[in-house]
């Protein structure tokens, strides 16, 4: 499985743009990059998935350069309610998909 | 879209005893389900990747005779956790994942179901 490597923490305030970047130099050449946002004791929520270049949608955008060795996730106007961790991961399609989760990167918002 | 349910969302159970968990894909055909483990303060733990009809792969470590998997449907698999222990005690997350859509395969998953086991 492709290992991804991110912060562990980041600190923001409200209102500031937060952008989060990871590396996975080893991704293969039909791997997607996927972001996800976990709160405590809930699931992992999907955020956004990406292939190459960057990806919007309406809760963030992707950033991936054209190695695709890294990617870097964008929140706009981040809030408190942003406070979470935040996981970088790379499907493998070789591999029925299976995702390898990091420790992730503890985001935290404040006032 | 793309919503998957995990009942229940907690349970409480004594040692020796067997727990079952559901986990349905509400609105998409889920191919592949996926079961993780998390202990408190640590990442998602992959458990084992079952397909629709077949049997379940089980990651290294993951007794298979003691998390039973069943994926009948394409919408629903269960985890049965049998003859469970103290240690057993944690947070079991689901997930789904459908057919190829041309943007790569996305899991999405459940809210996660904390067993406690006393």
């Amino acid at each position: 499985l492709a290992k991804t490597t991110q912060p562990i923490s980041m600190d923001s305030y409200e209102g500031q743009e937060v952008n989060i970047t990871c590396s996975h130099n080893n991704i293969a050449t039909n791997d997607y990059i996927t972001w996800y946002q976990q709160f405590p004791s809930q699931g992992p929520r999907f955020i956004i998935q990406g292939y190459k270049t960057k990806v919007t949608n309406e809760v963030a955008s992707l950033f991936i350069p054209a190695d695709r060795k890294s990617s870097t996730l964008s929140l706009p106007r981040v809030s408190l309610s942003d406070t979470a961790v935040y996981y970088c991961l790379v499907g493998d399609g070789r591999n029925d998909y299976k995702l390898s989760f990091g420790a992730g990167t503890t985001v935290t918002v404040r006032a | 879209g793309a919503v998957v349910s995990q009942h229940p969302s907690w349970v409480i159970c004594k040692s020796g005893t067997s727990v079952k968990i559901e986990c349905r894909s509400l609105d998409f055909q889920a191919t592949t389900m996926f079961w993780y483990r998390q202990f408190p303060k640590q990442s998602l733990m992959l458990m084992a990747t079952s397909n629709e009809g077949s049997k379940a792969t089980y990651e290294q470590g993951v007794e298979k005779d003691k998390f039973l998997i069943n994926h009948a449907s394409l919408t629903l698999s269960t985890l049965t956790v049998t003859s469970a222990h103290p240690e057993d005690s944690s947070f079991y997350i689901c997930s789904g994942m459908g057919g190829a859509s041309g943007r790569g395969e996305t899991q999405y998953f459940g809210p996660g179901t904390r067993l406690l086991v006393l």
